[in-house]
């Protein structure tokens, strides 16, 4: 069965320091995706970075990076240069792609509480 | 912004009142999610339609139904409402269920059972 796992319930990070937030996943299904959601406080869902199970190089999108070790079966979010407004809940999420579509669940770990200081 | 339209934003109601929760999209996307988000507990699935009239069960279905007789609107109903079932839902679509597909979520319904 598919499963995220966050470990950490809560990061600091100093303005303009970089950050690595865990994620841990498991899944029987060679085909899947990865992704990384952004809550603040305001309470929206904000899609960050997305990383394919067969794509070979580690997904980018501005400041954030996904480092994706697929033995180890994580997918850590790195955020570059910190700033105030990063300050949020971040999820990590998973699909499995295998199945055509009609049964791929899209599953959310915990979160991470991330607080960036000045 | 993707158009996802979730109503009503809050709502309070009573233990053992039936509640329903709409999620509207003008999206024509065929793939539409109900998630709760409680602390500590992440965002669980509810309920998921891939298509008119197709739905299945997440991994917190128990005391949910839902239906969606149109592409653009996905319910989820709470038969007899119960404090346990508290919470921030959100609502989420996607075009495809594959693996590469990222799902956009409306705004969320804060939902306090009394």
């Amino acid at each position: 069965a598919q499963k995220i796992t966050q470990t950490q319930p809560g990061m600091f990070v100093q303005e303009k320091e970089a950050v690595t937030l865990d994620c841990t996943y498991d899944t029987s299904d060679p085909s899947y995706g990865l992704f990384w959601y952004k809550q603040p406080s305001s309470g929206e869902m904000i899609f960050l970075i997305y990383q394919g199970s067969y794509d070979q190089q580690n997904a980018t999108e501005g400041r954030y990076s996904l480092n994706f070790q697929k033995a180890r079966k994580s997918a850590n979010l790195v955020i570059s240069a910190s700033q105030l407004g990063d300050s949020a809940m971040y999820f990590c999420a998973m699909r499995e792609g295998s199945q055509g579509g009609a049964t791929n669940k899209l599953i959310f770990g915990t979160g991470t509480l991330l607080a960036v200081q000045p | 912004d993707a158009g996802i339209t979730q109503s009503p934003r809050h709502k309070v109601t009573e233990t053992g009142t039936p509640v329903t929760l709409r999620c509207h999209q003008t999206e024509n996307h065929r793939y539409m999610y109900w998630y709760r988000q409680d602390p500590g507990h992440g965002l669980r699935l509810i309920h998921y339609s891939y298509g008119v009239k197709d739905t299945d069960k997440g991994e917190v279905s128990d005391g949910y139904s839902v239906s969606r007789s149109k592409t653009e609107d996905f319910l989820l109903t709470l038969e007899s409402a119960t404090s346990s079932q508290t919470s921030v839902y959100f609502c989420a679509i996607s075009t495809t269920g594959g693996g590469n597909t990222e799902a956009f979520f409306g705004q969320g319904t804060r939902l306090t059972v009394v």
